[in-house]
């Protein structure tokens, strides 16, 4: 069963803001909102997280919706190198919750 | 600072023989995490483990074997490799308190290519 739901690719120009939506409308209130990202052929790499906060950091911000049931990942300046997948992951508190299982994603491709 | 190692980068392995995939993290993670990813598609996950002496079965386990004796290592080893075992291998480890995890960091990942 899919916790979450994405758009299976986007695209962007270089140099606007990239906004990646992914909704989980069955998360539980002890689930966080993981973004990771894959570019080809590389490891994921960890982007962002946040629980009912929006959050920002270096590379991102994260807002989460106030009922929680959906998110958007924004990527203020999109370069070319942001150009990969990008997997919107919930986990939970403790245990089995942290298995950290990745769906399908969407592929994002920055054009010049 | 290492993070994650994975060795092999690269192996090519005969149908019927067996190999041992090597992960090593030197965070003081307590979670590991063994994936594979086929051509063109996303990451399975096929074992996890929540500390030394603990491991549990992910969506794609058949095939593979897991230990678990210290935090640092996380080996999977591969029984009677089979050409549905071709793929890209990736390890991760990540650290937990109980409420969230920190991001989870990632190897290099393995090729393997059994034929």
């Amino acid at each position: 069963d899919a916790k979450t739901t994405q758009p299976p690719s986007m695209d962007c120009a270089e140099g606007r803001a990239a906004n990646l939506p992914c909704n989980h409308s069955t998360i539980s209130g002890n689930e966080y909102v993981y973004w990771y990202r894959q570019i080809h052929s590389q490891g994921p790499q960890y982007i962002i997280h946040g629980l009912k906060n929006n959050e920002t950091n270096e590379m991102a911000s994260l807002i989460i919706t106030e009922d929680r049931k959906s998110s958007t990942l924004i990527l203020p300046h999109a370069t070319l190198r942001d150009t990969a997948v990008y997997y919107c992951i919930l986990m939970g508190s403790g245990g089995s919750n942290y298995k950290l299982t990745f769906g399908k994603g969407t592929l994002l491709t920055v054009n010049p | 600072n290492a993070g994650v190692t994975q060795t092999p980068k690269f192996r090519i392995l005969k149908i019927g023989q067996s190999m041992t995939l090597q992960c090593a993290q030197d965070m003081n993670h307590n979670y590991m995490y063994w994936y594979r990813q086929d051509p063109g598609m996303g990451l399975k996950l096929i074992y996890y483990s929540v500390g030394a002496g603990i491991t549990d079965k992910g969506e794609v386990p058949n095939g593979y074997n897991v230990s678990r004796s210290t935090t640092e290592d996380f080996p999977l080893r591969l029984e009677l490799a089979a050409p549905s075992q071709t793929s890209v291998y990736f390890c991760a480890s990540s650290y937990s308190q109980g409420a969230g995890a920190t991001e989870a960091f990632f190897g290099q990942g393995t090729r393997l290519t059994v034929v």
